[in-house]
């Protein structure tokens, strides 16, 4: 079955270090991948996603690059602020599903601090 | 415009007892999901509708939990003889349509069985 592995947290840094939370994964076809962000007391929140291979989903400074022949989605991140601490999660869908529900890592915690 | 809602936010109740959870999708969302995110497992599909299709029930964990969806627009969650372990917060999603289409989450629903 489809399954999404994350690198365990926390994972603590100085605000305007560089960020990386590794997500790999196992899926037939070709998935969609997303990061998903949960912000301390609030909902999950799609932060990105991609769609098929050598795509990169970019939003508010993070990116992550589709690599199918790695089959990871890995984080990226130039410069953390304190409010992106949060814990991030990586999943996928895919056709199995017909592309519709979704198959989360276990999230990564991610501190920042000043 | 609002966004997906669910009640209660906490919910306590004693093993054995019923429960019942709703959510409240996005207008217009014809697809709704409901997950499990518990400490040991993570996040969990538990069970999805898409307009009038018979719904998707893999992910449900036993037969004590089932959902509905009333006119195409709020659903219940119902995890009868509840037990501990069941305790997890309660997440709903809801989309525009399928496939790539992002899932917005609410804050969930906190369950605590005694």
């Amino acid at each position: 079955g489809d399954s999404v592995t994350q690198m365990e947290g926390p994972v603590t840094l100085s605000e305007e270090a560089f960020l990386t939370i590794n997500c790999t994964y196992t899926a037939t076809g070709y998935p969609s991948l997303f990061w998903y962000v949960q912000y301390p007391g609030e909902g999950l929140q799609l932060l990105l996603k991609a769609t098929k291979a050598d795509d990169k989903g970019s939003n508010k400074g993070f990116e992550a690059t589709y690599r199918k022949e790695t089959t990871s989605f890995h984080l990226e991140k130039g410069s953390v602020q304190v409010s992106d601490s949060a814990v991030y999660f990586c999943a996928l869908s895919d056709r199995n599903s017909g592309y519709s529900t979704l198959t989360f890592g276990k999230g990564t915690m991610l501190l920042v601090s000043p | 415009g609002a966004g997906v809602s669910q009640s209660p936010s906490n919910k306590v109740t004693e093993k054995g007892k019923d429960v019942e959870l709703r959510c409240d999708p996005i207008s217009g969302h014809t697809a709704l999901y409901w997950y499990r995110q518990s400490l040991g497992q993570g996040l969990e599909f538990l069970i999805y509708f898409q307009g009038n299709s018979a719904p998707d029930k893999s992910g449900l964990p036993s037969d004590r939990f089932s959902a509905e969806r009333t006119g195409g627009s709020v659903s219940t969650l119902t995890i009868q003889r509840t037990q501990q372990e069941d305790s997890a917060v309660y997440l709903c999603a809801s989309s525009l349509g399928t496939g790539t289409d992002t899932q917005y989450f609410g804050p969930g629903t906190r369950l605590t069985v005694l």
